[in-house]
């Protein structure tokens, strides 16, 4: 499984667009990039799932250029309730069977 | 969706008892079940993978008489802290993999005193 590289930390204030990278050097070719977002005692969640070029939902976007090395997660028009850790992952898709590990995560604070 | 039912969401005990957390899956079986551990301000570390009707893969470092891990079921994951002590409070996520790939469990806040 590819090794992920994030920001410990960023900070934002509400209503500006945040945008978290991800370095995932030795991605392989069958790998997905998954983002994740967990808020303070409670399990994360699913946020967006890319295997290349650009993917929105109705909460981010996630932009993976054409190596596919790095990844950005897109958070729009940040509130306070998006303060939380965000997770990088690299794996087989969401279909797979693979244990998932995770790095040390990005931890956004949203300010007023 | 699918749904994992992670239970208790908080549990406090006494140092040298033990605790069972309970992972059920809702509406869709559990081929297999991951048990992460996560301390204040780090990341999710995985303890054990599960895969019902056979016995645990512990990661390197986990003890696997302290915590004991049964999936009896396709539906039903337990993760048992024998003997526990103030070192092993932590928070204690399930996620299982199943048909709809992974689903997350609430987590536990286990408080050893």
């Amino acid at each position: 499984l590819a090794k992920t590289t994030q920001p410990i930390s960023m900070d934002s204030y509400e209503g500006q667009e945040v945008n978290i990278t991800c370095s995932h050097n030795n991605i392989a070719t069958n790998d997905y990039i998954t983002w994740y977002q967990q808020f303070p005692s409670q399990g994360p969640r699913f946020i967006i799932q890319g295997y290349k070029t650009k993917v929105t939902n109705e909460v981010a976007s996630l932009f993976i250029p054409a190596d596919r090395k790095s990844s950005t997660l897109s958070l729009p028009r940040v509130s306070l309730s998006d303060t939380a850790v965000y997770y990088c992952l690299v794996g087989p898709g969401a279909y797979n069977t693979d244990k998932l590990i995770f790095g040390t995560g990005t931890r956004l604070q949203v300010f007023p | 969706g699918a749904v994992v039912s992670q239970h208790p969401s908080r549990v406090i005990c006494k140092s040298g008892t033990s605790v069972k957390i309970e992972c059920r899956s809702l509406d869709f079986q559990a081929t297999t079940m991951f048990w992460y551990r996560q301390f204040p301000k780090k990341s999710l570390m995985l303890m054990a993978t599960s895969n019902e009707g056979s016995k645990a893969t512990y990661e390197q470092g986990v003890e696997k008489d302290k915590f004991l891990i049964n999936h009896a079921s396709l539906t039903l994951s337990t993760l048992t802290v024998t003997s526990a002590h103030p070192e092993d409070s932590s928070f204690y996520i399930c996620i299982a993999n199943g048909i709809e790939g992974y689903t997350f469990g609430s987590g536990t806040r286990l408080t050893v005193v």
